[in-house]
């Protein structure tokens, strides 16, 4: 059973970049049929997709976010990782890591979703 | 980018009922269209992928439909575990976007 797990300061200043690691076991991060991806949701709000990364390195990312974001992948240690850079309060949020499966052509189909438990990351000074 | 439309935010519905959620997008996105539930303190769960197709496990008292812009999901007979926020999600390019989310509760 694939599990993935997030870990990372909990309080980030302002300012600051956030960083969050991934870790999955029972499974590959160098899986070609998965977009392991982060999404972030503020206390009481809606789900926010911040971005993916897959096959050997490629990404995408939410527009809203681009400028500050970084997402890598460690093949050796079975890790993904997220950057935010120049955090402020309305990125204080819970982050979720998670793999989604994909076909040969790109499209998710639902067959595989693993998501971490959710980190709470708070930005304040 | 496209964006997702949830309606409503939020329904109370009695155990029994017929519910209704629309997401529509604000370009065609053919049938790439998933919905999850998401219960309070957990983890979003797939219920339906490419519009209409029920994951395995889920109850047949949820069903999708719709294509292109519009798109519906429907809990056949309202139950109280079925007390959740619901999303639609977009994905048939990046960047996926998620709707805005309906909050069903139990009148």
């Amino acid at each position: 059973q694939v599990q993935l797990q997030e870990s990372g300061p909990g309080l980030v200043e302002p300012s600051q970049t956030l960083s969050l690691i991934c870790t999955v076991s029972g499974g590959s991060t160098s899986s070609g049929r998965y977009y392991w991806s982060w999404i972030r949701q503020p206390a009481g709000k809606g789900l926010e997709w911040i971005g993916r990364i897959y096959g050997s390195g490629s990404t995408n990312y939410n527009p809203s976010l681009k400028s500050r974001v970084t997402i890598s992948v460690d093949t050796s240690k079975n890790q993904f990782s997220l950057k935010l850079s120049s955090v402020t309060a309305a990125d204080t949020a819970v982050y979720y890591c998670a793999g989604f499966h994909h076909d040969s052509s790109g499209y998710y189909t639902g067959d595989f979703d693993y998501w971490g438990q959710g980190t709470l990351v708070t930005v304040s000074s | 980018d496209i964006q997702m439309t949830q309606s409503p935010s939020s329904l109370s519905a009695s155990v029994g009922d017929r519910v209704t959620i629309t997401c529509r997008a604000s370009q065609g996105i053919s049938n790439y269209l998933a919905w999850h539930q998401q219960k309070p303190g957990k983890v979003p769960k797939l219920l339906i992928s490419a519009a209409s197709t029920l994951q395995s496990g889920v109850p047949s008292r949820f069903s999708g439909s719709g294509s292109g812009t519009d798109f519906t999901l429907t809990i056949s007979s309202l139950q109280p575990e079925d007390v959740a926020t619901y999303y639609c999600q977009k994905y048939d390019s990046a960047p996926w976007t998620f709707g805005q989310g309906t909050k069903v509760e139990i009148k």
